[in-house]
């Protein structure tokens, strides 16, 4: 069974750019997850998806971050314009419905912003 | 913010026993203790999780003390492969598919 795909894995930007990372969770996962990974830290929930719904963007810096499942299968998160400070590694995850359970990780995106 | 205190760091020799200790002193009745650990360049992946009785698995055991208040997972046979970031969270079980708050981790070196 194919785990959660992201693409692209590397990708590197001027400032002030948009920048557009995908995400495929493993089939039948109904949760899905993008967390923000600065350098030396643990990861950070941006936002949670139920399916299409987003239940928890709390984290999510709405001004220039934006993500989007609107089949509740893949999506994608968007950030414009990116900023110095948006370098990082931008992980997807995903986990079947239920009481919560393991969470799947995938390999993730690493930003960098010149 | 995190809910557990690790240490930074650790070294462990090929083959012996990675004992990695966590505090969880504010745990809830309600709340397990899961663990993961981030090999390089990978993300996250899940190792094993309890409420109050130790628990093994084919990588690993953890042992939660009867307070609950700390627990220790261990490797019991550390190869190469297993040098990490090993991440202890505690999380409510039944809550729906809420988030991981992750800390820093400990950073297991396994040395030849």
């Amino acid at each position: 069974e194919a785990g959660v795909v992201q693409s692209p894995r590397y990708k590197i930007i001027e400032k002030k750019q948009p920048v557009a990372f995908w995400c495929n969770p493993i089939s039948g996962h109904n949760t899905l997850y993008w967390y923000l990974q600065n350098l030396g830290q643990g990861p950070e929930l941006l936002i949670r998806y139920e399916n299409e719904e987003a239940v928890d963007d709390s984290q999510l810096p709405k001004d220039r971050f934006s993500a989007e499942r609107l089949k509740g299968v893949d999506s994608t998160l968007k950030i414009q314009p990116a900023e110095l400070g948006d370098s990082a590694v931008y992980l997807c995850a995903s986990s079947p419905a239920g009481t919560g359970g393991e969470q799947f990780f995938g390999p993730g995106t690493r930003l960098t912003v010149l | 913010d995190a809910k557990t205190t690790q240490p930074t760091s650790m070294d462990c020799a090929e083959g012996r026993a990675a004992n990695l200790p966590c505090n969880h002193s504010t745990i809830s009745g309600n709340e397990y203790v899961y663990w993961y650990r981030q090999i390089h360049s990978q993300g996250p992946q899940y190792i094993i999780h309890g409420l109050k009785n130790n628990e093994t698995n084919e990588m690993a055991s953890l042992i939660i003390t009867e307070d609950r208040k700390s627990s220790t997972l261990i490797l019991p046979h550390a190869t190469l492969r297993d040098t990490a970031v090993y991440y202890c969270i505690v999380r409510v079980w039944g809550s729906g598919n809420t988030p991981l708050v992750f800390g820093k981790g400990t950073r297991l070196s396994v040395i030849a």
